[in-house]
């Protein structure tokens, strides 16, 4: 069965800082992986997703991850953090089994920016 | 329209009550989803419409309703909730494929006093 796995549930960075938030996944099938954005009181933003077209992939608000499949890895980056950043971030895989397809989150990462 | 809209954006109810939450979108999606989150948790999947037909429902209580009328609509149903299930309700919406992530609703946060 499909499931992400995100490493620390909370990191903190100063502004202008490298962002990197991790995620490993377990998956059978190739997977399709998933970043998702959540601000305070707000729904899930869609940063980027991986449907094996490429392994590096870019985002928006300046975000990008790299699949990599020996490490079974979908880590997210940003080279520079900005204070709009801190927010909830969640990594997600696609699970397929007989019954249908769903989206299925990691625990989360809070991302804390510092001035 | 990009968009899922849902309603009510907050939602006050006793034990006792019947209320509904109410989710849109006219992205000429197929699948339509709810979700359950709780603070400081990820969102859960509680049920998973496909052309307008249930087919996951991952083993909600009987006290929460699911129905999807027509492709553009999907409704939860509560009555006779506990204070437990007091938690932010989201929405979501996708083409028929599942490489394509979702969109989501803003949600409805609800308190059951």
């Amino acid at each position: 069965a499909q499931s992400v796995t995100q490493l620390g549930s909370h990191v903190s960075v100063s502004e202008g800082a490298l962002v990197l938030l991790r995620c490993n996944y377990s998956s059978s099938v190739p997977p399709y992986l998933f970043w998702y954005v959540q601000y305070p009181n707000q729904g899930l933003q869609l940063l980027l997703k991986y449907t094996s077209a490429a392994t590096l992939v870019k985002g928006i608000n300046g975000f990008e991850a790299e699949f990599k499949k020996s490490e079974t890895s979908f880590h997210l980056t940003k080279p520079s953090a900005h204070m709009s950043d801190a927010a909830e971030y969640f990594c997600a895989v696609s699970r397929a089994n007989q019954a249908g397809t769903a989206l299925i989150f990691g625990k989360g990462t809070t991302l804390s920016v510092s001035s | 329209d990009t968009e899922v809209t849902q309603t009510p954006k907050h939602l006050v109810m006793g034990m006792t009550n019947k209320k509904s939450l109410k989710c849109e979108q006219h992205m000429g999606h197929r699948a339509m989803y709810w979700y359950k989150q709780k603070a400081k948790k990820p969102p859960e999947l509680m049920f998973v419409y496909s052309y307008e037909k249930l087919s996951i429902n991952e083993s909600v209580p009987s006290r929460f309703s699911p129905e999807c009328p027509n492709s553009s609509l999907l409704n939860l149903h509560l009555h006779a909730l506990q204070p437990e299930d007091s938690a932010l309700y989201l929405c979501a919406s996708s083409r028929s494929r599942d490489s394509d992530g979702y969109t989501f609703g803003s949600g409805t946060r609800l308190t059951v006093v």
